[in-house]
């Protein structure tokens, strides 16, 4: 069974672009989640989406948006990227039922700002 | 928010000694989890506890979910280089659907 699947693994971006980042679940997981990982701030909640409809939103301005499509394929999009943007992007997906309390992660998308 | 506190944050072992870690919450989470993430890469789930006391093992990973609901840990034993990485433990919270997660144990292994 295929991982979850992030795409790029690697982007560097200019302060004031765009970004957007992939992420394909493991087959079968409706539920995807994205992280924000820094050194100094650990792992960040983002957002979560279940059936295309965002279900918890972390503490993130809204230039952090995302969506996800009804294949369960999910995007996540940065605009105006400040330096402070830099860091991995880790999406995350739940399977579904009482196994879902447990998250499988990908292996992140490193975004350098500069 | 929820704050997991781990311990230690990081630890440096000679090759064969056993390892110990360990998070706490002030909250009562109904899964506990523990991954291992590589510089660079995305974490690695290592060991999922569901029940109150229940006791899992993984090769040599060990871990435990405690009767309060409100810690676990996480033990290695024998320790090889590839273990190095940084352990964190994770959970959503018993009334709630978001996850949480620790700040980390980064483990060095001295051959």
């Amino acid at each position: 069974k295929a991982g979850v699947t992030q795409t790029p693994r690697y982007l560097i971006k200019t302060r004031g672009q765009q970004v957007t980042l992939s992420c394909s679940p493991i087959s079968g997981h409706r539920s995807v989640s994205w992280y924000q990982q820094t050194p100094g701030q650990g792992l960040q909640f983002l957002f979560e989406y279940f059936s295309e409809t965002q279900r918890n939103k972390g503490n993130f301005p809204g230039r952090f948006s995302g969506r996800q499509f009804s294949n369960s394929r999910s995007e996540m999009n940065v605009s105006t990227l400040e330096l402070g943007d830099s860091a991995l992007y880790l999406c995350a997906s739940r399977p579904p039922g009482t196994a879902g309390n447990t998250i499988y992660f990908g292996e992140g998308s490193w975004l350098t700002v500069v | 928010g929820q704050q997991l506190n781990q311990s230690p944050q990081s630890m440096f072992i000679q090759e064969g000694e056993d390892v110990s870690m360990n998070c706490t919450s002030s909250s009562i989470f109904n899964t506990w989890l523990w991954y291992k993430q590589d510089p660079g890469e995305g974490p690695v789930l290592l060991i999922a506890l569901y029940k109150a006391g229940e006791l899992t093992s993984n090769g040599r990973l060990t871990a435990q979910f405690g009767i309060t609901r409100k810690d676990s840990f996480l033990n290695i034993s024998a320790s090889i280089p590839s273990d190095v990485g940084i352990y964190f433990c994770a959970g959503p919270l018993f009334t709630g659907n978001q996850f949480y997660f620790g700040t980390g144990t980064s483990l060095t292994v001295i051959p």
